[in-house]
């Protein structure tokens, strides 16, 4: 069975600073997708960034991108320039890329943005 | 024109008593999702029903049966409630393909149902 590790409980950071979350994850599979959702107060799950494990190009959307290295089974979120709506918890989550599978998630990291 | 509905966003109830939550999609997908968030804010997933037909039912306590009518609807009923049951609840959708392609498998996530048992 798959296994997400986010083992900083909480981050914080100054706004305009960048800041990296960092995941590791456990499975016997090559091809799978891996995710990291941002949950603000409002509770709503929003998908931030994906990463397919095929592709070696680390994906990036905006502020936001990733280190995936695959070898060592990690999956870090760097924010940059951190503004204050980015304060939320943040979750990483693996999936199996065939048919309809479940997101595992890991424990989450609560993000705080200090003006 | 919102894309996963959940009804009701809070539901506070007591011990003992039968409720429901209701889903809806219209996005058009084919597998539908329920997740469990803790206390600590451990989100896990419950089942899945992909076209009307369960695929997925984790080690859930049968107190709580999914019931899908067709495939843009997933209900989760829960039979004598109990403390232990508090947590929110969230559906969510996907579109399913074979393998590694854009935008499939990306889950869309309702707001979140908040139950609370006293």
């Amino acid at each position: 069975a798959q296994t997400v590790t986010q083992s900083q409980p909480e981050m914080s950071v100054q706004e305009a600073e960048t800041v990296t979350l960092s995941c590791t994850y456990d499975t016997s599979e090559s091809d799978y997708y891996l995710f990291w959702y941002k949950q603000p107060p409002s509770r709503q799950m929003i998908l931030v960034i994906r990463q397919e494990a095929y592709k070696q190009q680390n994906a990036t959307e905006n502020r936001f991108s990733v280190n995936f290295q695959k070898a060592a089974k990690s999956f870090s979120l760097k924010i940059s320039d951190s503004q204050l709506g980015d304060a939320a918890m943040y979750f990483c989550a693996y999936r199996s890329p065939w048919g309809a599978q479940k997101l595992v998630f890991g424990q989450g990291t609560r993000l705080t943005i200090n003006p | 024109d919102t894309a996963v509905s959940q009804t009701p966003k809070y539901l506070v109830t007591q011990m003992g008593n039968d409720k429901s939550i209701k889903c809806e999609q219209n996005l058009g997908h084919d597998t539908m999702y329920w997740y469990k968030q803790d206390s600590k804010k451990f989100l896990k997933i419950m089942f899945s029903y992909n076209n009307k037909e369960l695929i997925i039912n984790e080690t859930v306590p049968n107190r709580f049966s999914p019931k899908s009518p067709d495939k843009a609807h997933l209900n989760l009923h829960i039979n004598s409630l109990e403390l232990g049951d508090s947590a929110v609840y969230f559906c969510a959708s996907s579109q399913d393909g074979g393998g590694l392609e854009d935008r499939v498998g990306e889950q869309y996530f309702g707001p979140g149902t908040r139950l609370t048992v006293t």
